[in-house]
């Protein structure tokens, strides 16, 4: 099935750092979302994004719409510890459904 | 809190048997979805639902059933598992056109 291409997969990093990750497609979306999970429990929606170029903030992240539509990033400032966790990409193609599309998802650790 | 409840978090079985396991929310979202959650795969969509008794299979639907009698419910069955299905399984719901999606904890499904 259709996958986005999520990068990088890992990421070790001290605490303090800033993060940068991407997600890449083939494929035009419509909306982009970006989650974080947490070992045990399921997918929390960080920040949502519905127009190119667009660039969001949510507290120390900030999420950006690529101009091509096939494309977004998200930054992570002054990384603290509860970071720690894996971050997943989606692409929503706004017709029918609502279905998404997943990334691999990026694998945050932080050593103190 | 996305009011999103699955049932049981956890659960043993012995392949050939059925298995159901239960998506109940509590926010009248529209749209509503099975994911299974694998290593190196990320989240693969199952079987999707856009309305009460309106399902559709998702890629990875095959000894999969879904049913929704009612918008705040939605069964996932496996009629005969087998060990291939051993995985977490996560629901999610979304409400009405270009909303995001929102998970459940999920449900941690052993098949011995």
């Amino acid at each position: 099935g259709q996958q986005l291409n999520q990068s990088p997969q890992s990421m070790f990093i001290q605490e303090g750092e800033d993060v940068s990750m991407n997600c890449t497609s083939s494929s035009i979306f419509n909306t982009w979302l970006w989650y974080k999970q947490d070992p045990g429990e399921g997918p929390v929606l960080l920040i949502a994004l519905y127009k190119a170029g667009e660039l969001t903030s949510n507290g120390r992240l900030t999420a950006q719409f690529g101009i091509t539509r096939k494309d977004s990033f998200l930054n992570i400032s002054a990384s603290i510890p509860s970071d720690v966790g894996i971050y997943f990409c989606a692409g929503q193609q706004v017709q029918g459904a609502q279905k998404l599309v997943f990334g691999q998802g990026t694998r945050l650790t932080i050593n103190p | 809190d996305a009011g999103i409840t699955q049932s049981p978090r956890h659960k043993v079985t012995e392949t050939g048997t059925p298995v159901t396991l239960r998506c109940h929310q509590t926010e009248n979202h529209r749209y509503m979805y099975w994911y299974r959650q694998d290593p190196g795969h990320g989240l693969r969509l199952i079987h999707y639902s856009y309305g009460v008794k309106d399902t559709d299979k998702g890629e990875v639907s095959d000894g999969y059933s879904v049913s929704r009698s009612k918008t705040e419910d939605f069964l996932l069955t496996l009629e005969s598992a087998t060990s291939s299905q051993t995985s977490v399984y996560f629901c999610a719901a979304a409400g009405g056109a270009g909303q995001p999606q929102h998970f459940g904890d999920g449900t941690r499904l052993s098949i011995l």
